[in-house]
């Protein structure tokens, strides 16, 4: 069975700065799907950035960036100049390619992301 | 407007009585899931579905049930065996195709249970 670990509970930052958020997985297949997920005090959860594991080009969305190592089952998430909205958990998630009964999303237990001003 | 709801926001129910959980599409999505989320944790996962008419347990299903009777809806009951009911809520849904497969969420029932 896949697994997602987040090894990092809580992490702070000063505002404008870049920070880095760690996850790993452990998964036996060859093609899967990765996301990193927002969930703000409001408690919506946002997708914040996806990857697909055949793609080699690592994903970015405007000041967020991945560092996906595939031979190390890594994937890191990015966050530059750092805002006060940035504040929130973040949840990284793996998902399988094949769509049979069992397909579901394998979320992290999150990291809780603070931004010092 | 595409997207997910879930109703209400908030419920409060007295121990002993079993409460639905409302969750809606209408983004045309085949799959749809429920996780409990207890503060300052992360997502477990309840139930899901893939198409109607079928649907899995998750990591915690004793002590809930669901139906998927219509693609666009995936009701929660919560009964009254759910030993620690209070918590929040999470419905969420996607598709089944290649391509985007991540999930998308509804805004959350906050349940209190006294």
């Amino acid at each position: 069975a896949q697994t997602v670990t987040q090894s990092q509970p809580e992490m702070s930052v000063q505002e404008a700065e870049t920070v880095t958020l760690s996850c790993t997985y452990d998964t036996s297949e060859s093609d899967y799907y990765l996301f990193w997920y927002k969930q703000p005090p409001s408690r919506q959860m946002i997708l914040v950035i996806r990857q697909e594991a055949y793609k080699q080009q690592n994903a970015t969305e405007n000041r967020f960036s991945v560092n996906f190592q595939k031979a190390a089952k890594s994937f890191s998430l990015k966050i530059s100049d750092s805002q006060l909205g940035d504040a929130a958990m973040y949840f990284c998630a793996y998902r399988s390619v094949p769509m049979n009964r069992d397909d579901k999303i394998i979320f992290g237990k999150g990291t809780r992301l603070h931004i010092l001003p | 407007d595409g997207g997910i709801t879930q109703s209400p926001k908030y419920l409060f129910r007295k121990e002993g009585q079993n409460v639905t959980l409302s969750c809606e599409q209408n983004l045309n999505h085949d799959a749809m899931y429920w996780y409990r989320q207890d503060p300052g944790q992360g997502l477990r996962l309840i139930y899901y579905s893939q198409i109607v008419n079928d649907f899995q347990k998750g990591d915690i299903a004793e002590g809930y049930s669901v139906s998927r009777e219509k693609k666009e809806s995936f009701p929660l009951t919560v009964t009254s065996a759910q030993k620690n009911p209070t918590a929040f809520y999470l419905c969420a849904s996607s598709v089944r195709t290649s391509g985007r497969r991540e999930q998308y969420f509804g805004p959350g029932t906050r349940l209190t249970v006294t």
